[in-house]
């Protein structure tokens, strides 16, 4: 298994532009989750999904928006890149939905 | 709101010190909490998870204890290694969130020395 999958690792956007934040996993779990770490932060969470078809917000969902078409995807969409954006974002998952979070490595982001 | 404290915030011991984390939680309302570990520019790993009917759960060298009640819990690693080298975070998850949304401390750094 390759667990759960990010790309890409690095981008520099400019304000205003926009990308998607892959996230990937092959464990056939249900619960994903999408968080943002800033420097000498925790961990906040931005958005989870309990199966396909199903998000709702975390901590910090303002500029991000997701989608789960399957189980296996949940992509993160930043429209309007601001600066406040630039963090590195992790994508999890887990099997039941207080059980153990499996991450992803990561995608560190810079928006200038 | 959950508040999550873990201290120290850095660590640095010579190898084979037996070591403890300390995490501490505002909220004693929890339904579980792991110790996760995260290595330089990597994602997080789960070390352990301990459910709030537990006092403590262990993994080889490690051993996570939960005090609920004082809204404590801490990582004891026996005999560190330099592989032991790493960021460790703990993250209790808050009991009627609604869902289980684990709440992240700063993390404690710890570098052990060869």
């Amino acid at each position: 298994n390759a667990g759960v999958t990010q790309t890409p690792k690095f981008r520099i956007l400019k304000i205003g532009q926009s990308m998607t934040l892959q996230c990937t996993q092959d464990m056939n779990h249900n619960y994903m989750y999408w968080y943002r770490q800033d420097p000498g932060m925790g961990l906040k969470l931005i958005y989870y999904s309990v199966g396909a078809g199903i998000t709702d917000k975390g901590e910090v969902p303002n500029g991000y928006n997701v989608s789960r078409s399957t189980t296996e995807d949940f992509p993160l969409r930043l429209e309007l890149a601001a600066p406040s954006q630039t963090s590195v974002y992790f994508c999890a998952s887990s099997y039941l939905e207080e059980g153990t979070q499996y991450f992803g490595p990561g995608t560190r982001l810079l928006v200038l | 709101k959950q508040e999550v404290t873990q201290i120290p915030a850095a660590l640095s011991v010579p190898e084979g010190e037996n070591l403890v984390l300390n995490c501490s939680f505002t909220d004693s309302a929890i339904y579980n909490l792991q110790w996760f570990r995260q290595d330089p520019g990597k994602g997080l790993t789960s070390l352990l998870l301990i459910q709030s009917s537990q006092r403590e759960q262990t993994s080889g060298r490690l051993n996570a204890s939960l005090d609920k009640s004082s809204g404590r819990s801490t990582l004891y690693i026996a005999a560190s290694q330099p592989g032991d080298s790493a960021t460790y975070l703990c993250a209790p998850s808050p009991e009627f969130s609604g869902t289980y949304k684990y709440i992240f401390g700063t993390g404690t750094r710890l570098k052990v020395l060869a």
